[in-house]
């Protein structure tokens, strides 16, 4: 079945850090990849998303790059700022999972100034 | 444009009571969902709606009912709630018949069993 792996948090860095935010997924079909956050008592929203091979992402300064070769899906930043401190949650959907999502465990990120 | 709302947003249940969980979507989604989180967990999905008039069951099922009241509305029950239902449980909807949109997310509700 399909499956997402996240590098495992907490993230702690300063303001203005680079950030990287490993994903690694498991798909039988041809999957759509997602980067969600989830802000301190809110619900997840789409940060990027990319739906085939080499496709970049971008919002906000945030960047990921489908790579089919090594099935991963790596979020970065060059510069956090401190209203970057929430969850992320790298995810997929695929053509042959009843257009179910399936989430990673999460990252937590937070940012000192 | 409301997107996707849940109510409660707070709820402290008592072990052996019983509650039902609301959402509604205003975006026409023939899917919907419920999640439940759980700190080092991420989400797990309790249920979902394909279609409205269709409900099937995601991984972690035991002690919950679901409804599709109509395309818009999909409610989650607990029966007799229990200390282990203690989460926060989040709906979305998606379009399932396009697999590159996303899932858009309610802002979820807090529930504590005592």
């Amino acid at each position: 079945g399909d499956s997402v792996t996240q590098m495992e948090g907490p993230v702690t860095l300063s303001e203005e850090a680079f950030l990287t935010i490993n994903c690694t997924y498991t798909a039988t079909g041809y999957p759509s990849l997602f980067w969600y956050v989830q802000y301190p008592g809110e619900g997840l929203q789409l940060l990027l998303k990319a739906t085939k091979a080499d496709d970049k992402g971008s919002n906000k300064g945030f960047e990921a790059t489908y790579r089919k070769e090594t099935t991963s899906f790596h979020l970065e930043k060059g510069s956090v700022q401190v209203s970057d401190s929430a969850v992320y949650f790298c995810a997929l959907k695929s053509d042959t999972n009843a257009g179910k999502s399936t989430f990673g465990d999460g990252t937590t990120l937070t940012v000192k100034p | 444009n409301a997107g996707v709302t849940q109510t409660p947003k707070f709820q402290v249940l008592k072990t052996g009571q019983s509650m039902t969980l609301q959402c509604a979507q205003d975006m026409n989604h023939n899917s919907m969902y419920w999640y439940r989180q759980d700190p080092g967990m991420g989400l797990r999905l309790i249920y979902y709606s394909a279609s409205e008039g269709t409900t099937d069951k995601g991984e972690v099922p035991n002690g919950y009912n679901v409804s599709r009241l109509n395309k818009r509305e999909f409610s989650l029950r607990l029966e007799s709630a229990a200390p282990s239902q203690t989460s926060v449980y989040f709906c979305a909807s998606s379009e399932i018949r396009i697999w590159n949109t996303e899932a858009f997310f309610g802002q979820g509700t807090r529930l504590t069993v005592v």
